[in-house]
């Protein structure tokens, strides 16, 4: 596609249950970004791939959070024991390199009720 | 702690008037600034950038002033079109980081009045 893609776009689900919220970069980048962007803040780095591996995942809030990107291009982020503090907007990016342009996907709203 | 602020929650300008946007950074590390717009149900768009070896970037309807001394930037648009209604974010790295670090401001929301 064109763009960076994000699905599903809403995501609803009960305290506890386990997430999987998925992006296609756009073909071609190698560096690919999770932030969450919680209500009234500005989006907030989670971690980034260059390629397969994560290379700085220092953003993860705690260990029910994984994210992984097998095969250097889609990227899965896991949330594990959801709480209801981690309804967000989940914004993935992907970008040429890591110093080039970031261009964002449209996010998922994620909702725990 | 917040280092990169944005004191107004929203703004509203009468088209064909000048917007103006401010953010403030408290971090004297950060030397790149980014602001990036964004409509509802979409991410984020780069729009225009400065580094702090310059005071000024201009970008059409578009110019970015940094004051470093008063780790002050401020984003204007002119003449403000409705198309240019959306939230809009600051955000500030250090250059020789890349994208995972930059750090946002929590957003204005400028409507333009037609």
């Amino acid at each position: 596609g064109a763009g960076v893609s994000q699905t599903p776009s809403n995501k609803v689900t009960e305290k506890g249950k386990y997430v999987e919220l998925r992006c296609d970069p756009i073909s071609g980048h190698t560096a690919l970004y999770w932030y969450r962007q919680s209500l009234g803040q500005g989006p907030e780095f989670l971690i980034y791939f260059q390629g397969t591996g994560a290379a700085d995942d220092s953003g993860l809030p705690n260990d029910r959070f994984f994210a992984v990107r097998p095969e250097g291009s889609v990227s899965t982020l896991k949330i594990q024991r959801t709480e209801r503090g981690d309804s967000a907007v989940y914004l993935c990016a992907s970008s040429v390199d890591l110093n080039t342009e970031a261009f964002f996907g449209q996010g998922t709203r994620l909702t725990v009720v | 702690d917040q280092q990169v602020k944005q004191n107004s929650p929203s703004l509203s300008v009468q088209e064909g008037r000048i917007s103006i946007l401010n953010c403030d950074y408290t971090n004297s590390m950060f030397d790149y600034f980014l602001w990036y717009k964004k409509y509802p149900a979409e991410g984020p768009t780069f729009l225009i950038s400065i580094s702090s070896i310059k005071d000024k970037n201009e970008d059409g309807r578009f110019t970015v002033f940094l004051n470093k001394s008063a780790k002050h930037l401020s984003l204007h648009i002119v003449p403000s079109q409705p198309g240019d209604s959306a939230v809009y974010f600051c955000a500030a790295k250090k250059s020789n980081f890349g994208n995972e670090k930059l750090t946002f401001g929590t957003g204005t929301r400028l409507t333009i009045i037609p």
